[in-house]
């Protein structure tokens, strides 16, 4: 399968905890982006990296949330001290330019 | 900002029959207009864009959309509807001046009924 991908798909945890995002981009693609939605809700971005640099960074990503892409291929976002608020679907999203982005299946967040 | 509006929460059509999903847009200068469509615990996937060029676009499983500068909508089409075609459907605007973010609308329930 040469889509994008994410790991976990599901995540449980408990409020106060940290919890760590994969996305896989697909391979030949220099943008990675990532979302958040939730219910009834369309996806809302979140940040923007090109190549490992992060361009692009919305207010939605408060002081607990980091992201990195590291060599510019996979990326990590990362939740620190976990809020109830904070469960939502995490979009990862891969470009090769401007235009139409291709999505993961997401990571559903859950905090207790 | 750019955002979009879909001002239906659901879209009922009989199977055979033909398709609309409106939606509205807002943005500085000439947009970048998208189509993504959503099955159950599955990711958006891309149905079609407008970029430039003709205003009636062509895209995946026989869905088109046309874009109308003067009413800034970008209404999706289908000439006859499938019960597969039961989905969540969101339309998406960016700007063309280097912001790269997507502004999603908050999606449109489409229920096709056999």
């Amino acid at each position: 399968d040469t889509g994008v991908s994410q790991n976990p798909r599901h995540k449980i945890t408990k409020r106060g905890q940290n919890v760590t995002f994969r996305c896989d981009p697909i391979s030949e693609h220099n943008r990675l982006y990532w979302y958040r939605q939730t219910l009834g809700q369309g996806p809302e971005f979140l940040t923007y990296f090109q190549n490992e640099a992060q361009l692009e960074k919305s207010r939605l990503l408060s002081d607990r949330f980091s992201a990195e892409r590291p060599k510019g291929s996979f990326s990590t976002l990362e939740i620190q001290r976990t809020e109830q608020g904070d469960s939502a679907m995490y979009l990862c999203a891969s470009s090769s330019n401007a235009e139409e982005q291709y999505f993961g299946p997401g990571t559903r967040l859950t905090v207790t | 900002a750019q955002s979009v509006a879909q001002p239906e929460d659901q879209v009922n059509v009989a199977e055979g029959n033909p398709l609309t999903v409106k939606c509205t847009y807002s943005v500085s200068g000439n947009p970048y207009l998208f189509w993504y469509v959503q099955y159950p615990n599955r990711g958006l996937q891309f149905l079609l864009k407008y970029i430039t060029g003709d205003n009636l676009v062509k895209g995946s499983y026989g869905f088109e959309a046309e874009f109308n500068k003067s009413q800034t909508s970008f209404h999706l089409k289908k000439p006859s509807a499938l019960v597969s075609d039961s989905a969540l459907y969101f339309c998406a605007v960016r700007d063309i001046y280097g912001n790269n973010r997507l502004a999603f609308g908050k999606g449109n329930q489409v229920v096709v009924i056999p």
